[in-house]
């Protein structure tokens, strides 16, 4: 079976352009996380998922991060206007519905902002 | 809210000496234990968690880890590492009340000598 899935790979991207980041969970999965991980850095929670509802975007670094799931499958991770601090891998993983299941991560989008 | 604190970057140790890797956490609520391991080009993966009962829990590869409610830690250990555990560790914690915001540490860094 297909794993969770990140697209795309890389990106690299100027200063104040836009990026959207999608990720692809595991099948029949309806919890979904957007983590952030920053060299020498620990993961950073940004955002997750329920179904397609969010109950805590306490992690969203800036009112320049949205995020977005649509069909109880595929989200996305919008930065507007990037800053070269954005710079780092953005790592999705998904979970069954239920408190404490283990998470499965994707390989994760590695962002670069010039 | 909650925090991890993972008290070591960088763990250097030789093949068949025993290691642990400390995990030390805060929190206002009862939480659910984790770690992740994401070995050198692979993504995270749980290695073992902790959420009731026996208060040690071992993974399939040798390694354990024992839950300490008074210290409010979780330190990971193994008797003898070998080459293939050279990756980096994660801690992080999960409330088991409410929603599903998973906590991380900045990681500890595993590496196996000959």
């Amino acid at each position: 079976g297909a794993g969770v899935s990140q697209s795309p790979s890389n990106k690299v991207t100027e200063k104040g352009k836009d990026v959207e980041l999608r990720c692809d969970p595991i099948s029949g999965h309806t919890a979904l996380y957007w983590y952030r991980q920053s060299l020498g850095q620990g993961l950073e929670f940004l955002i997750y998922f329920q179904g397609n509802s969010a109950p805590d975007k306490s992690g969203l670094p800036s009112d320049r991060f949205s995020a977005e799931r649509t069909g109880g499958s595929v989200s996305t991770l919008t930065i507007q206007r990037t800053q070269q601090e954005d710079s780092a891998v953005y790592l999705c993983a998904s979970s069954l519905n239920r408190r404490a299941e283990t998470q499965y991560f994707g390989p994760g989008t590695r962002l670069l902002v010039l | 809210a909650q925090s991890v604190t993972q008290l070591d970057s960088q763990v250097p140790v030789f093949e068949e000496a025993p290691v642990e890797l400390r995990c030390n956490y805060s929190s206002s609520v009862s939480v659910y234990l984790f770690w992740y391991v994401q070995y050198p080009n692979q993504g995270l993966q749980l290695l073992l968690k902790y959420l009731s009962g026996s208060t040690l829990v071992e993974s399939i590869n040798g390694f354990e880890a024992e839950f300490n409610k008074s210290q409010t830690s979780f330190h990971l250990r193994k008797p003898s590492v070998h080459i293939s555990d050279t990756a980096e560790y994660f801690c992080a914690v999960s409330p088991n009340t409410g929603g599903f915001k998973t906590i991380f540490g900045a990681g500890t860094r595993l590496f196996v000598k000959a």
